[in-house]
């Protein structure tokens, strides 16, 4: 696609429920990032994919956030029991990857969720 | 902890004129700086990127400097437009991983 897509671009959840985020990266580009952002705050990073190098997930605030990512295509996030803390904007963004530095990210509109 | 941040506060500047953010980083040495612009129920689009070694980058209206002595990045946008309006993000990193801050908001005026 011309960029990056995510999906749901909104999504109201009762607490304790498990909701799914999905992001479509710009083809051909190897490397995917999941952030988060709070209002007033910088982007959280959450987790990071590279081509088949194991994922960099230290910024998963708590076992019940959870990543995938299939290839070098679609990844989700996945989080379980969700709690009111958890409201945010998640955004996912893909770059050419390969060199790991200095890469210029290219951003989905993110989804936003809000746990009642 | 690796910090960076950026002044809360909305900027307001009047059509014309040149607004200047400021980026401050602390506790760590970021090898690149990158700027970004955010409007409303958007993510992030990239403007620009400055290395450590570099002074100042420039494209087009836009200007940014990198004070590794003042651990500091300005951001200039000169002849300033309403569509300059929204928020600009300053991130910095070394390698993939990039600490943000928080933004600010500038609000051109007519």
């Amino acid at each position: 696609g011309a960029g990056v897509s995510q999906s749901p671009s909104n999504k109201v959840t009762e607490k304790g429920k498990d909701v799914e985020l999905r992001c479509d990266p710009i083809s051909g580009h190897t490397a995917l990032y999941w952030y988060r952002q709070r209002l007033g705050q910088g982007l959280e990073f959450l987790i990071y994919f590279q081509g088949n190098s194991a994922p960099d997930k230290s910024g998963l605030p708590s076992d019940r956030f959870s990543a995938e990512r299939t290839g070098e295509s679609v990844s989700t996030l996945t989080i379980q029991r969700t709690q009111q803390e958890d409201s945010a904007v998640y955004l996912c963004a893909s770059s050419p990857g390969g060199r790991g530095l200095e890469e210029k990210l290219f951003f989905g509109s993110g989804t936003q969720l809000s746990v009642l | 902890s690796q910090k960076i941040e950026q002044n809360s506060e909305a900027l307001n500047i009047q059509e014309g004129k040149t607004a200047t953010l400021t980026c401050n980083y602390t506790n760590y040495s970021p090898a690149y700086l990158q700027w970004y612009r955010q409007d409303p129920g958007r993510g992030p689009v990239f403007l620009l990127l400055i290395r450590e070694n570099e002074k100042e980058k420039r494209k087009e209206r836009l200007k940014v400097t990198f004070d590794t002595t003042l651990k500091q990045s300005l951001f200039h946008i000169t002849a300033s437009q309403p569509a300059d309006s929204a928020t600009y993000l300053c991130a910095g990193g070394s390698n993939y991983q990039l600490i943000w801050g928080a933004g600010t908001k500038l609000i051109i005026k007519p």
